[in-house]
């Protein structure tokens, strides 16, 4: 397994401004993807992070709310842009650590919008 | 695209009882199914999956089933214990995608 870590562990924003959201991995991985989990509700993919190229989004997220970077095959960032309190959620990434699609999360950060 | 649907939202049961959760996907070209298990505060736990071309797996006390002619699979913890009470997802990976598509979740709820 690998030793997944994401910072900040949790934040308290105001409306309007914007958050990134770092995740290290200690190991090289192929896939890493960014989820969001509201209050009380299931996890919901935001995007696939591409290594040297653009996130791949799904329906209802897009890139100028929700840039994404993955500059190499341990590091991801996920910024939340000019935020609402609708943003207020758990941020959670996860890595796909072989092909057989096993992914394991990491401890998600906590986000809070005013 | 892919939908997951997971039953019941919630689940009681008597310490030492069994428990099933069971979930439905929409694509029939989904080919893996993980469960993870999440405890208050705490991110996700795999705890079992199982891929399209098996019909069960068991790891002590917990198995899973698939159904790939219903397109159903399911959840079934035995001797259930307090420390099994948090809430259980479900999810499938679409065709040929390595994304998760996760159910609703399923509280679970173990009484001593």
């Amino acid at each position: 397994s690998a030793v997944i870590s994401q910072k900040p562990s949790r934040d308290i924003c105001q409306r309007g401004t914007s958050l990134t959201i770092q995740c290290q991995v200690d190991s090289q991985v192929t896939m890493m993807f960014w989820y969001r989990q509201q209050p009380g509700q299931s996890l919901t993919l935001i995007a696939t992070a591409n290594q040297g190229s653009e996130a791949t989004y799904e329906s209802g997220f897009v890139i100028d709310k929700f840039p994404i970077s993955r500059p190499n095959l341990t590091f991801s960032t996920l910024t939340v842009s000019n935020m609402s309190p609708e943003d207020s959620s758990i941020y959670l990434c996860s890595v796909d650590l072989s092909p057989g699609n096993e992914q394991f999360f990491g401890p998600g950060t906590r986000l809070t919008v005013l | 695209g892919e939908n997951v649907e997971q039953h019941p939202s919630t689940l009681s049961v008597q310490e030492g009882d069994s428990a099933v959760i069971k979930c439905t996907y929409s694509d029939s070209a989904s080919n893996y199914f993980p469960w993870y298990k999440q405890e208050l505060g705490k991110r996700p736990q795999l705890i079992i999956d199982i891929r399209s071309n098996v019909g069960e797996k068991k790891d002590q006390r917990i198995a899973v089933t698939l159904n790939k002619t219903a397109k159903h699979f399911s959840l079934h913890i035995t001797e259930t214990q307090p420390e099994d009470s948090a809430v259980y997802f479900c999810a499938a990976t679409p065709g040929s995608s390595y994304k998760l598509i996760f159910g609703s979740g399923t509280r679970l709820l173990v009484r001593p």
